[in-house]
């Protein structure tokens, strides 16, 4: 199967920094990539999709300035969360398609103190 | 607008016993359909996927799916739980593209 990986699993930060998450297709292109966020004993809600080459399209609701998001290449995606507060902390998710699936990276916890 | 919903928010069950996971879809055309699990802290683990063709889905684990058109009805079950099956179970759908759309999730709680 297609793998996805994540790095890094868990990262704690101070209040007021920037953390950078990437997530890579180890053995496949992906043009399309997502990336969604996780609260506490909540679901996984969409955070935006990162395009190969182009802008990301975000959905309504997140700050496309908080969270930015590149895809410089075909096989990684980074989400930047930027000026990190402690509401930023979360369970973020990225997953990317192949053929007609999408697989998922691992997860990466960040804490913000 | 479209939605997964999954009614129970947790679900205890004694171990050895059966288990049914319930998930309904609200969509315009029959989406692709799917089963995660996630143990805590971890990410997901796909169980099974529906995409057309014969409604009962085999997945991993001992997990089986039921597709009912019907009843927009995508039921996860599985025979007999054990210990280890306790986790978070999510219900997923997607159309075009591979963005998913998931349910609120229910919380399996596995008793001795």
């Amino acid at each position: 199967g297609a793998v996805v990986s994540q790095h890094p699993s868990w990262v704690i930060c101070k209040s007021g920094t920037s953390v950078k998450i990437e997530c890579r297709s180890l053995d496949f292109q992906a043009t399309t990539m997502f990336w969604y966020r996780q609260f506490p004993k909540q679901s996984l809600m969409l955070m935006a999709t990162s395009n190969e080459g182009s802008k990301a399209t975000y959905e309504q609701g997140v700050e496309k300035d908080k969270f930015l998001i590149n895809h410089a290449s075909l096989t990684l995606s980074t989400l930047t969360v930027t000026s990190a507060h402690p509401e930023d902390s979360s369970f973020y998710i990225c997953s990317a398609g192949r053929g007609i699936e999408a697989f998922f990276g691992q997860g990466t916890r960040l804490t913000v103190v | 607008a479209q939605s997964v919903t999954q009614p129970d928010i947790h679900i205890t069950v004694s171990e050895g016993a059966s288990l049914e996971l319930r998930c309904n879809y609200s969509y315009g055309a029959t989406p692709y359909l799917f089963w995660y699990v996630q143990s805590p802290g971890q990410g997901l683990q796909l169980l099974l996927k529906y995409f057309s063709g014969d409604t009962l889905v085999q997945g991993i684990k001992g997990f089986e799916a039921e597709f009912k058109r019907s009843q927009s009805s995508f039921n996860l079950r599985k025979p007999s739980v054990h210990w280890s099956d306790a986790a978070e179970y999510f219900c997923a759908a997607r159309n075009s593209g591979y963005a998913l759309n998931f349910g609120k999730g229910t919380s399996l709680l596995v008793t001795p």
